[in-house]
């Protein structure tokens, strides 16, 4: 049980365009969802925390109007990357977490972002 | 207050050997330390996590020791095996504020030779 996935896996997307990241939990609700940002071999660093049915909380740096993050359901949280461009380039990993059931994290399988 | 410091940045070991991995906090709000593997382009993985009421955990081949005097933890993997290659994150979270949300340390690659 408490499987995440994301979709897509991978996206190669052209400067100025936007992409839409999904992530859903399988076989739980999930409350909270978090979306975290990762560059090669460096640690995951959190970019925001969302819970379903309300604005999502963006990290210090961070820009709202860039990152897009949307809780709409119980098992889906989508980010979308605005007019992306090559320093956008990461992985991008979503987590989930169950209310009332501890502080443990279910992380998805990433999204690889590269932007030409 | 909110890092979490880890060490060794990489380590190699044989197979057989057994890697240790250490972190140490000083948010004193902490209650929850889990740690994850990562191989490449994968998302991390749920290893073991420990809270401080105790000192010690085990799950298999991976132990999980814990200091909270010193606010240290450490991980030991027994009998590593060339598949154990991958990164190794500790983390650390509280239950309230800005404690809540998992801080990760820097993280520790790992190679396992034959």
């Amino acid at each position: 049980g408490a499987v995440v996935s994301q979709h897509p896996s991978r996206v190669i997307c052209k400067s100025g365009t936007s992409v839409k990241i999904e992530c859903r939990s399988l076989d739980f609700q999930a409350t909270t969802m978090f979306w975290y940002r990762q560059f090669p071999k460096q640690s995951l660093m959190l970019m925001a925390t969302s819970n379903e049915g309300s604005k999502a909380t963006y990290e210090q740096g961070v820009e709202k109007d860039k990152f897009l993050i949307n809780h709409a359901s119980l098992t889906l949280s989508t980010l979308t990357v605005t007019s992306a461009h090559p320093e956008d380039s990461s992985f991008y990993i979503c987590s989930a977490r169950v209310f009332g059931q501890g502080a443990e994290q279910f992380f998805g399988p990433g999204t690889r972002l590269t932007v030409l | 207050q909110q890092q979490v410091k880890q060490s060794p940045q990489s380590l190699i070991v044989q197979k057989g050997g057994i890697p240790i991995i250490n972190c140490a906090y000083e948010n004193t709000a902490f209650d929850y330390f889990p740690w994850y593997q990562q191989f490449p382009g994968k998302g991390p993985a749920l290893l073991i996590a420990i809270r401080p009421d105790v000192s010690e955990k085990k799950e298999g081949r991976f132990t999980i020791s814990f200091n909270k005097s010193a606010k240290q933890f450490s991980l030991h993997i027994m009998d590593s095996q060339p598949g154990d290659s991958a990164t190794y994150f500790c983390a650390a979270s509280g239950n309230t504020g800005t404690a809540s949300k998992l801080t990760f340390g820097t993280g520790t690659r790992l190679q396992v030779t034959l």
